[in-house]
């Protein structure tokens, strides 16, 4: 079975600056998808981000990148120039290309931003 | 553009009660999901639909049964509400084209069973 651990409960950083937020995963597929969602407040969960497990290049969505270590089973995200919304609980995870249509999060990690 | 449309957004159950979550989606997606968001752990999925009229089991299906008659719409019910059950569920629905699309979720109702 899959597991998604995110090692930080809960992170803070000054706006403006970079932060990084950590995600292994565990698995024996060679072909998956990740992703990155944010829970703001406002409870909503927004996809961030997503890389597919074929492709060598990270994937970036403007001030959002990901550093994608496949053969240490890595996928962690960065957030360059931190704004005040970006405040929120942010969620790593995983679903095999095959099988059932399991999308496995891991436990989160609350990210504050403080102005 | 509505996307997931969960009702309700809050709910207070006795015990042994009995209650339907409906979820609606505008999007057109075939495959529909409904998860349970537990304090300090992540989504985990209850039942899924790839299609209507089909249903499927996920991680932690026991004391839920779904439904799915319409496309459009994906019930969670709850035959006989337990406090384990406490909870706030999340519906959400894709598109069916890769596994590379994105879940697009609902704002989630918080349901509490006394």
């Amino acid at each position: 079975a899959q597991t998604v651990t995110q090692s930080q409960p809960e992170m803070s950083v000054q706006e403006a600056e970079t932060v990084t937020l950590s995600c292994t995963y565990d698995t024996s597929e060679n072909n998956y998808y990740l992703f990155w969602y944010k829970q703001p407040p406002s409870r909503q969960m927004i996809l961030v981000i997503r890389q597919e497990a074929y492709k060598q290049q990270n994937a970036t969505e403007n001030r959002f990148s990901v550093n994608f270590q496949k053969a240490a089973k890595s996928f962690s995200l960065k957030i360059s120039d931190s704004q005040l919304g970006d405040t929120a609980m942010y969620f790593c995870a995983f679903i095999s290309n095959f099988g059932n249509e399991k999308l496995t999060f891991g436990t989160g990690t609350r990210l504050t931003i403080i102005p | 553009n509505a996307g997931v449309t969960q009702t309700p957004k809050f709910r207070v159950l006795k015990t042994g009660q009995s209650m339907t979550l409906l979820c609606a989606q505008d999007m057109n997606h075939e495959y529909m999901y409904w998860y349970r968001q537990d304090p300090g752990m992540g989504l985990r999925l209850i039942h899924y639909s790839v299609g209507e009229g089909t249903t499927a089991k996920g991680e932690v299906p026991d004391g839920y049964n779904v439904s799915r008659l319409k496309k459009q719409n994906f019930l969670l019910g709850l035959e006989s509400a337990a406090p384990s059950q406490t909870s706030v569920y999340f519906c959400a629905s894709r598109s069916p084209n890769s596994r590379n699309q994105p879940q697009h979720f609902g704002d989630g109702t918080r349901l509490s069973i006394l």
